[in-house]
């Protein structure tokens, strides 16, 4: 049982460049999110979908679009990467709004 | 504005010495106040999650109670295994989860 899986772990960006974190989950949650992790601040959450082809934004949701074609699948694109936008990334997923979520191992994004 | 604050943000502590995290939050119809442990390079795992003022739950050495405005995490002779960073987050009334900065937890051998 993998749980949830972020690929990829570990990404260096020039500015100005485009790329695409992908999320998978195998317990067939409804709830998906983004988050971003910066020292020193809490969670932030950039994004999340309460189901299948649904998406909204969270409170840091400039810089990133998301998409989720498929139930299990919730991903997170930088168009036009910004140094701004390093931060270690965490996607989560939950039975519900007020269920715990499961995290994923993170990826750690540096954009030069 | 809703918001989750949690002290101290770092605490040190020697195995067996017992101790208290708090987190006070700030949040118009909470639905939910959730207690995460997260170690170096993962991501949070869950712990606990209370609903309502006085309810409290227990995990090893782990105590989580909750109050009308913050919330406790008790740990009871504590272990080096224990050292990690908890964060607790609030759930408003829209269900987003608003997370504090976390404390840093460090038990000494």
């Amino acid at each position: 049982n993998a749980g949830v899986t972020q690929t990829p772990k570990f990404r260096v960006l020039k500015t100005g460049q485009s790329m695409t974190l992908l999320c998978a989950q195998d317990m067939n949650h409804e709830y998906m999110y983004w988050y971003r992790q910066d020292p020193g601040m809490g969670l932030r959450l950039i994004h999340y979908s309460v189901g299948e082809g649904t998406t909204a934004k969270g409170e840091v949701p400039d810089g990133y679009n998301v998409s989720r074609l498929k139930k299990q699948n919730f991903l997170l694109g930088l168009e036009s990467a910004a140094p701004s936008q390093t931060s270690v990334y965490f996607c989560a997923s939950s039975y519900a709004g007020t269920t715990e979520a499961f995290f994923g191992q993170g990826t750690r994004l540096t954009v030069v | 504005e809703d918001q989750v604050t949690q002290s101290p943000e770092a605490l040190r502590l020697q195995e067996g010495e017992s101790s208290s995290l708090n987190c006070s939050y700030t949040v118009s119809g909470l639905r939910g106040l959730f207690w995460y442990r997260q170690d170096p390079g993962k991501g949070p795992e869950f712990l606990f999650t209370l609903y309502s003022a006085g309810e409290e739950k227990e995990k090893e050495r782990l105590k989580a109670t909750l109050t009308k405005k913050e919330s406790f995490l008790h740990i009871t002779a504590p272990k080096p295994e224990d050292s990690a960073t908890y964060l607790c987050a609030s759930a408003d009334s829209n269900y987003q989860l608003i997370w504090g900065a976390g404390t840093k937890l460090i038990i000494k051998p």
